[in-house]
């Protein structure tokens, strides 16, 4: 267990359902992190949070609607995915970005 | 933007041998340099990071690695394999804005 918690750790979905993907840290970091691990591709950056506040979105598509309640949350809302959204989802925290990133074991999702 | 390299898609060594992963960078700054673990299933566990001081840095599980400014690289090392160190290994390289990029990774195998 690092510190990190994601659930669920698996999730299959139909491309017409909605679902959201959870992540929990309760190391005092206050910056949190999605990313996708799809199969012979770099980690992809989907979005940042910062002190609960969005800095980034890197282009991400709609379908994709992230949420931080709280310093120590971190949702993935997910609605009208495609196949090619299967993937490892990652969610990560920091304290600074000098000390690196703490992670998440992921949620390895498949979308029929 | 930074930028990461790891040469080697696949590596096989044999059980104690020695070990050197590549990772090649690309950043205008002095970057904030990182070495993660991922074993099947799980998320990345941070090996050994460095920012500044010693170019010689020592992580945990026995491994180091070396920052070379003038060749822009960070490889990691490691004197002596152990089957447990099969993985998938992968450089990133910070910035102070969150904005970490990952290398697309380097599969570890063992050999016995």
């Amino acid at each position: 267990e690092t510190g990190v918690t994601q659930t669920p750790r698996h999730l299959v979905m139909g491309m017409t359902n909605k679902k959201s993907l959870k992540c929990e840290q309760h190391l005092g970091h206050n910056a949190m992190y999605w990313y996708k691990q799809s199969a012979k591709k770099p980690l992809e950056l989907m979005f940042v949070y910062s002190l609960e506040e969005r800095v980034e979105n890197n282009s991400v598509p709609s379908r994709f609607s992230p949420e931080c309640p709280n310093s120590s949350h971190l949702f993935l809302h997910l609605h009208t995915l495609q196949p090619e959204d299967s993937a490892l989802y990652l969610c990560a925290s920091s304290q600074d970005p000098d000390l690196g990133y703490t992670f998440g074991s992921g949620t390895r999702l498949t979308v029929v | 933007a930074q930028s990461v390299t790891q040469p080697d898609i696949h590596i096989t060594v044999s059980e104690g041998a020695s070990l050197e992963l590549r990772c090649n960078y690309s950043y205008g700054a002095t970057p904030y340099l990182f070495w993660y673990v991922q074993s099947p299933g799980q998320g990345l566990q941070l090996l050994l990071k460095y920012f500044s001081g010693d170019t010689l840095v020592q992580g945990i599980k026995g491994f180091e690695a070396e920052f070379k400014r003038s060749q822009s690289s960070f490889n990691l090392r490691k004197p002596s394999v152990h089957w447990s160190d099969a993985a998938e290994y992968f450089c990133a390289v910070g910035a102070r804005n969150n904005d970490m990029r990952f290398g697309a990774g380097t599969r570890l195998t063992v050999k016995p």
